[in-house]
């Protein structure tokens, strides 16, 4: 079975700092996809990154970016320089077989 | 591109009637779309997954007799909650992917709340 485990419910970061959220997941797979989603309070899915599980280059898109440690099976996300409206629930998920199984969740909210 | 619509994004219905949400994609052909059930503060749980033409493969748990998926064409999606009750209340959202050796994202609607009375 594909699981994916979120464990920080939530997370706060003053606006322009750092912060990393976690995510570790597991599946027997070899080809497979992970992504972040965000979702802000309009309940939108939105794609943060996404990372191919054959590449061994962390992906980045602007001011975000993921540590993939694949023997770990560990994907965790950073996001740099945080803004106000970096503030929502954030899902990593593992994409197999055309589905994906999402992970609990993080609430993040960014303090001014 | 690759928006994907839902409607209506809100919805009240008493218990025992049956209510039908639409999915569409706008601006492309979607092989496949896929209906989530997702909780307040939880995570989105996999429902069902339909193809175009064919018959909608269900998540184990989800009642099929409850939850119908109609796929009718390449850019709609239904789902109907036959005989709801307020144990049915939630948030519906559906995505769509194009074929997935070009396009491997799903892309999702705005969702839509259910609230059953």
């Amino acid at each position: 079975a594909q699981t994916v485990t979120q464990s920080q419910p939530e997370m706060s970061v003053q606006e322009a700092e750092t912060v990393t959220l976690s995510c570790t997941y597991d599946t027997s797979e070899n080809n497979y996809y992970l992504f972040w989603y965000k979702q802000p309070p309009s309940r939108q899915m939105i794609l943060v990154i996404r990372q191919e599980a054959y590449k061994q280059q962390n992906a980045t898109e602007n001011r975000f970016s993921v540590n993939f440690q694949k023997a770990a099976k560990s994907f965790s996300l950073k996001i740099s320089d945080s803004q106000l409206g970096d503030t929502a629930m954030y899902f990593c998920a593992l994409e197999y077989g055309n589905k994906l199984v999402f992970g609990a969740g993080t609430i993040l909210r960014v303090k001014s | 591109g690759a928006v994907v619509s839902q409607h209506p994004s809100w919805v009240i219905c008493k218990s025992g009637t049956s209510v039908k949400i639409e999915c569409r994609s706008l601006d492309f052909q979607a092989t496949t779309m896929f209906w989530y059930r997702q909780f307040p503060k939880q995570s989105l749980m996999l429902m069902a997954t339909s193809n175009e033409g064919s018959k909608a493969t269900y998540e184990q748990g989800v009642e099929k007799d409850k939850f119908l998926i109609n796929h009718a064409s390449l850019t709609l999606s239904t789902l109907t909650v036959t005989s709801a009750h307020p144990e049915d209340s939630s948030f519906y959202i559906c995505s769509a992917s194009r074929d997935r050796w070009t396009d491997l994202e799903q892309y999702f609607g705005p969702g839509t709340r259910l609230t059953v009375t």
